[in-house]
């Protein structure tokens, strides 16, 4: 099983339309997570953390599901601008102590007029 | 604030020859750095990361090597370059190994 598991798509919505992003992680131990967003041919970008409530900014919303080892982001009202990789993120520990994080392979989504 | 640069933002370079990619932080002591690599259309590879001066982890086998001569200055290198070795390299920097991790611009690499 892969550490991180995310949908590749390409998910390709309407202008205003609602999407939702699924991701599951292997690591049960794992205590941080993240969304990071990658414009095609560029960096991947801090989109948000992932907190255990769960969290909102703005037209997106994240949330986490421990037992099922689950992370989701909502976006709602979708814009062209949000067409993006957007790449699930969590942490897993390493020999010797510390930690790193591990980044999924990405879900695209294309946003359409 | 935290800024990181990396250069050149693009690289041709011949089969055989020698590489040297250059990442550094400011605004910041004592981060934890990364060096990534992403082939066209894939996910991102960690290659090395580093908790401190002269302190490198190695994730994967390659034909690279990774040095951090300073405290924000973290350097990806290799002596002969191989086909295999294009793509986008991503240099990023972290709190630490929990938090979330900050990218470069990156620098497209492409072997004739």
């Amino acid at each position: 099983r892969k550490e991180v598991e995310q949908d590749p798509g390409p998910f390709n919505v309407p202008e205003g339309a609602t999407v939702a992003f699924n991701c599951t992680y292997s690591n049960s131990a794992s205590q941080s997570f993240f969304w990071y967003r990658q414009d095609c041919r560029k960096e991947p970008k801090l989109l948000m953390s992932v907190y255990s409530s769960g969290n909102e900014d703005g037209r997106f919303t994240a949330q986490l599901n421990r037992a099922s080892q689950y992370i989701s982001l909502l976006i709602r009202d979708s814009k062209l601008s949000d067409s993006a990789t957007y790449l699930c993120v969590v942490n897993k520990m390493v020999t010797g102590g510390g930690n790193k994080l591990t980044f999924g392979t990405g879900t695209q989504l294309k946003v359409e007029l | 604030s935290q800024t990181i640069h990396q250069w050149p933002a693009t690289l041709v370079q011949p089969v055989g020859s020698p590489l040297s990619l250059e990442c550094t932080v400011e605004g910041t002591s004592n981060p934890n750095l990364y060096w990534y690599r992403q082939a066209a259309g894939r996910g991102l590879q960690l290659l090395f990361y580093s908790v401190g001066i002269g302190q490198i982890s190695s994730e994967v086998p390659q034909n690279l090597s990774a040095s951090r001569p300073q405290d924000r200055q973290f350097i990806l290198s290799s002596k002969k370059l191989l086909l295999s070795d294009s793509g986008f390299y991503l240099c990023a920097w972290s709190v630490s190994g929990y938090q979330p991790q900050h990218f470069g611009d990156g620098t497209r690499l492409s072997i004739l």
